[in-house]
């Protein structure tokens, strides 16, 4: 069965870069799997950052871009602040009608 | 606004029903399709269920088949999951969400809020 793996947590210090990964315990991960990006803060439902690998919705902040970086899907954020400490979630749509998350990250910011 | 608006989460016994609604809204729903993702307590998100844009394909994660069904009321603009003998661990909160376009495939865009499920005795 496959897995899709994230960094389970990770630390950025304000004003910094940061790049989370998503990844696939057999394979590698591309466009065709329309990697997403989620975050979610406590209580709330997730939000879509990043859609299709690289898409932003409008009313996302341009800190916040995705990519394939090698064999894994990423998610970087150029100029982190204080707000953006949440939970980040990754998901494949790995084909017949299967969507996969990954673990999560949990991403502080100090 | 585009808006999702679940329903019909609470408290059931192990091995009872529940049915879960979600209203949508702002967009054209028959040119959707639509999931229903879960989230148990202290953990990360599950891919539950989804529907096709036109109802005519469903698909189910392992640990929900045959127990799950999903569907949808395009005259009421609400997609629906049946959840049967249901477990310990289908507690969880269910989000609704919406799909990709009719004719091409993607992921989750927009989110409801999110209705809890409580299967205890």
């Amino acid at each position: 069965q496959t897995v899709v793996t994230q960094e389970p947590s990770f630390s950025v210090s304000p004003g910094g870069t940061v790049t989370l990964t998503c990844a696939l315990t057999s394979g590698s991960v591309s466009t065709t799997y329309f990697p997403t990006w989620y975050q979610q803060t406590p209580g709330q439902p997730p939000r879509t950052l990043i859609h299709s690998t690289n898409t932003r919705p409008s009313g996302v902040p341009d800190r916040f871009s995705g990519s394939i970086l090698g064999n894994k899907a990423a998610l970087t954020i150029t100029g982190a602040q204080a707000d953006d400490e949440s939970d980040y979630y990754c998901v494949l749509f790995m084909g017949s009608g299967i969507w996969v998350f990954g673990g999560g990250t949990k991403l502080t910011v100090l | 606004e585009v808006q999702l608006l679940e329903s019909g989460g609470g408290l059931v016994q192990p091995g009872g029903s529940l049915r879960l609604s979600c209203a949508a809204s702002g967009f054209t729903f028959h040119n959707y399709g639509m999931a229903w993702v879960r989230q148990a307590p202290g953990t990360g998100l599950q891919w539950v269920s989804f529907i096709s844009a036109t109802g005519g394909s469903t698909y189910y994660a392992d640990s929900v088949k045959g127990r799950f069904t999903i569907s949808r009321d395009s005259s009421k603009n609400t997609v629906y999951l049946q959840m049967n003998s249901l477990r310990a661990e289908d507690t969880a909160v269910y989000y609704c969400t919406r799909g990709p376009r009719v004719g091409s495939w993607g992921t989750f865009d927009i989110w409801g809020q999110g209705t809890m499920v409580t299967v205890s005795s």
